[in-house]
C-alpha cells in the first residue's frame, strides 16, 4: 500500500523560506509523478507543479515560478517542495499528489496528509 | 492555461441523485477528474478519465461528459457523500488546473 507522508507544521516570518517533505513507501519515487497542491484555509484547491514523466522535467504553474523550487531525493524516496519570499497570503496546507500509473493519466490517486504552514509576523 | 467552473453549492435530499457540473473550453478535448475532500481530510479520488471509477470508491459515484461540461452524479447520496468536490482537468503542456469546488450539502 503506498503511502506519502509529509513533514510536520510551520511557522514562518513574511520573506522566509520553507520547505516541505514528502516520504514514499511502499513504491519507489521514480514510479510515482510527484506534484505539490496547496490550499488556503478555507479556499480551493491550488496546483503548484510537478514532475512529468514525459519530458522529464519539472513544470511550474505560472504564479510560482521564480519562487517555487520542486526536488526529489531517490536515494530516501523523498520529495521536496521549498516556496520562498513568504507572504501571508501562503498560508495554507500544502499537500504533496501523485500519479501512480499511467492509468489515471493526469489524476492524482495518491495523496499525503498535507502539511500546514503559516507566515506570520 | 483555462478555468474549469463548478456551482458553489448543490443541496440534495438522502437518497436522491446529486449532480456536479464542471464547465471548462478544454473539456471537449481533456480528460477530467473528480475529487471528494472532507473537512481536515486530504482529497481522495472518485473518478477519473472522465467516467472511471478507482478500486474502493462505490458504485453511487459516476461521471459523464458532454461538449464543454462533465458532471459528477451521485446516486442514492448518503449522509457520508456530504463533502466538497473538485473537478481538475490538465491541457496538453502538463498544467493543472482545479475547479473552484462545489459544497454538497445532504438535507
Amino acid at each position: 500500500q503506498v503511502q506519502l507522508v509529509q513533514s510536520g507544521a510551520e511557522v514562518k516570518k513574511p520573506g522566509a523560506s520553507v520547505k516541505v517533505s514528502c516520504k514514499v513507501s511502499g513504491y519507489t519515487l521514480t514510479e510515482l509523478s510527484m506534484h505539490w497542491v496547496r490550499q488556503a484555509p478555507g479556499k480551493g484547491l491550488e496546483w503548484m507543479g510537478g514532475f512529468d514523466p514525459e519530458d522529464g522535467e519539472t513544470i511550474y504553474a505560472q504564479k510560482f515560478q521564480g519562487r517555487v523550487t520542486m526536488t526529489e531525493d531517490t536515494s530516501t524516496d523523498t520529495a521536496y517542495m521549498e516556496l520562498s519570499s513568504l507572504r501571508s497570503e501562503d498560508t495554507a496546507v500544502y499537500y504533496c499528489a501523485a500519479r501512480s500509473s499511467i492509468t489515471v493519466k493526469d489524476a492524482f490517486d495518491i495523496w499525503g496528509q498535507g502539511t500546514m504552514v503559516t507566515v506570520s509576523s | 492555461s483555462y478555468e474549469l467552473t463548478q456551482p458553489p453549492s448543490v443541496s440534495v435530499s438522502p437518497g436522491q441523485t446529486a449532480r456536479i457540473t464542471c464547465s471548462g473550453d478544454a473539456l471537449p478535448k481533456q480528460y477530467a477528474y473528480w475529487y471528494q475532500q472532507k473537512p481536515g481530510q486530504a482529497p481522495v479520488l472518485v473518478i477519473y478519465k472522465d467516467s472511471e471509477r478507482p478500486s474502493g470508491i462505490p458504485e453511487r459515484f459516476s461521471g459523464s461528459s458532454s461538449g464543454t461540461t462533465v458532471t459528477l452524479t451521485i446516486s442514492g447520496v448518503q449522509a457520508e457523500d456530504e463533502a466538497d468536490y473538485y473537478c481538475q482537468s490538465a491541457d496538453s503542456s502538463g498544467t493543472v488546473v482545479f475547479g473552484g469546488g462545489t459544497k454538497l450539502t445532504v438535507l
